[in-house]
């Protein structure tokens, strides 16, 4: 149980042009889903948290106007990277918090969505 | 000063070999602690939980030294298949809400 897919796994995009990643629980509803962007040889980095029906929270430093998040029902959360540059290539791995557990304290993690932006 | 503080590695082991990792972090509310795994261009995976008392689960050893703000990880009898990066994780409370700081990893290559 608790198994959290995304699409697509990698993507090759144009400059300039936009793309949705989606994450889904499959086995579980969640509340609180994490969206995170993990650099080479860095560390995941928290880019946002989304709750089913409300507006995400971003980090600081991280565009909201350029990372939409949707989080429509309690299985999928999209992400949106609007006007993709190369700089925002990266790996984007989101997580999910089961309905009734306290989030951060159980996260199961998607596979990841390998973005390459020419 | 980063939030959570890794040594990078890579340790480099032969198999049956002891390993220990080292993390610390910087603020003094955090209020739980992990290890996670992850394989290359993989998502990670929780090892497990770290607490003040110290765990154990099979060969790997957790301990939590909050006053030092330190946290460890030891792997004993080292297998071909713990090559991997091991990630330590602190969950704050920041901004209103809980989430979760990773430190960079610590690279693990054990070798036959």
């Amino acid at each position: 149980g608790a198994v959290v897919s995304q699409h697509p796994s990698w993507v090759i995009c144009k400059s300039g042009t936009s793309v949705k990643i989606e994450c889904r629980s499959l086995d579980f509803q969640a509340t609180t889903m994490f969206w995170y962007r993990q650099f080479p040889k860095q560390s995941l980095m928290l880019m946002a948290t989304s709750n089913e029906g409300s507006k995400a929270t971003y980090e600081q430093g991280v565009e909201k106007d350029k990372f939409l998040i949707n989080h429509a029902s309690l299985t999928l959360s999209t992400l949106t990277v609007t006007s993709a540059h190369p700089e925002d290539s990266s790996f984007y791995i989101c997580s999910a918090s089961p309905l009734g557990r306290l989030a951060t304290e159980t996260q199961y993690f998607g596979p990841g969505t390998r973005l390459l932006v020419l | 000063r980063k939030e959570v503080e890794q040594d990078p590695g890579p340790f480099n082991v032969p198999e049956g070999a002891t390993v220990a990792f080292n993390c610390t972090y910087s603020n003094s509310a955090s209020q739980s602690f992990f290890w996670y795994r992850q394989d290359c261009r993989k998502e990670p995976k929780l090892l497990m939980s770290v607490y003040s008392s110290g765990n154990e689960d099979g060969r790997f050893t957790a301990q939590l030294n909050r006053a030092s703000q330190y946290i460890s990880l030891l792997i004993r009898d080292s297998k071909l298949s713990d090559s991997a990066t091991y990630l330590c994780v602190v969950n704050i409370f920041s901004g209103g809400y809980n989430k979760l700081i990773f430190g960079a990893g610590t690279r693990l290559a054990v070798h036959p």
